[in-house]
């Protein structure tokens, strides 16, 4: 059974700090990794994709990968009210339909102004 | 451009009704997919269209859904003898290739 794991929180933190959100994953040939946001009754908006070990940046937020670790994480930083909202990862397995992507059930973030 | 539309935004229906949900993709996208959400839970993959390929029908949960893509374009997802274990948020998502996925607003199915 192919699984994506984050915490679901809440994550509470002050506006204008650094939220940090963590996601593992069961798959090791899993090749694409995702961070999608989701506000209260609306539906998944990307945020972030990433495929290669290491960071990348785009604009306050930043996705790392650690392939070896199977763990991959989004720091949002300068954390706003507005970005309170749940974020799921998702990874595309290796294998498998070409299109079929496994989401995490998501964290919480609530930040606090 | 426009994004990926879907309709009806809310369906009420009769258990043992049958329901049908829509799905346009955004222009050009080759790719298309239905998820399901239910309320407390993370997204479940249901189909996966590809051009003209045979769809991946793998995440259906049972003989009761079905779904079909016509001119390549618009999606069409059939739930047959609806169940209240149906009722959840239905998403539909588009691709230009396999990924990243772009996706619609959602029908909210909800089963008496």
């Amino acid at each position: 059974q192919k699984e994506v794991e984050q915490n679901s929180g809440p994550l509470s933190v002050p506006e204008g700090a650094i939220a940090s959100l963590n996601c593992t994953y069961s798959d090791r040939g899993s090749q694409s990794f995702f961070w999608y946001r989701q506000y209260s009754g609306k539906s998944p908006e990307l945020i972030m994709f990433i495929y290669s070990n290491g960071d990348k940046e785009d604009g306050r937020f930043t996705a790392q990968l650690n392939k070896a670790s199977q763990y991959v994480s989004l720091l949002i930083r300068d954390s706003q009210p507005s970005d309170s909202a749940t974020y799921l990862c998702a990874v595309k397995p290796y294998g498998g339909s070409q299109g079929n992507l496994i989401f995490g059930k998501g964290t919480k973030l609530s930040v606090k102004p | 451009g426009a994004g990926v539309s879907q309709s009806p935004s809310n369906k009420v229906t009769e258990k043992g009704k049958d329901v049908e949900l829509r799905c346009d993709p955004i222009s050009g996208h080759t790719a298309l997919y239905w998820y399901r959400q239910s309320l407390g839970q993370g997204l479940e993959f249901l189909i996966y269209f590809q051009g003209n390929s045979a769809p991946d029908k793998s995440g259906l949960p049972s003989d009761r859904f079905s779904a079909e893509r016509t001119g390549g374009s618009v999606s069409t997802l059939t739930i047959q003898r609806t169940q209240q274990e149906d009722s959840a948020v239905y998403l539909c998502a588009s691709s230009l290739t396999t990924t990243p996925q772009y996706f619609g607003p959602g029908t909210r199915l909800t089963v008496l």
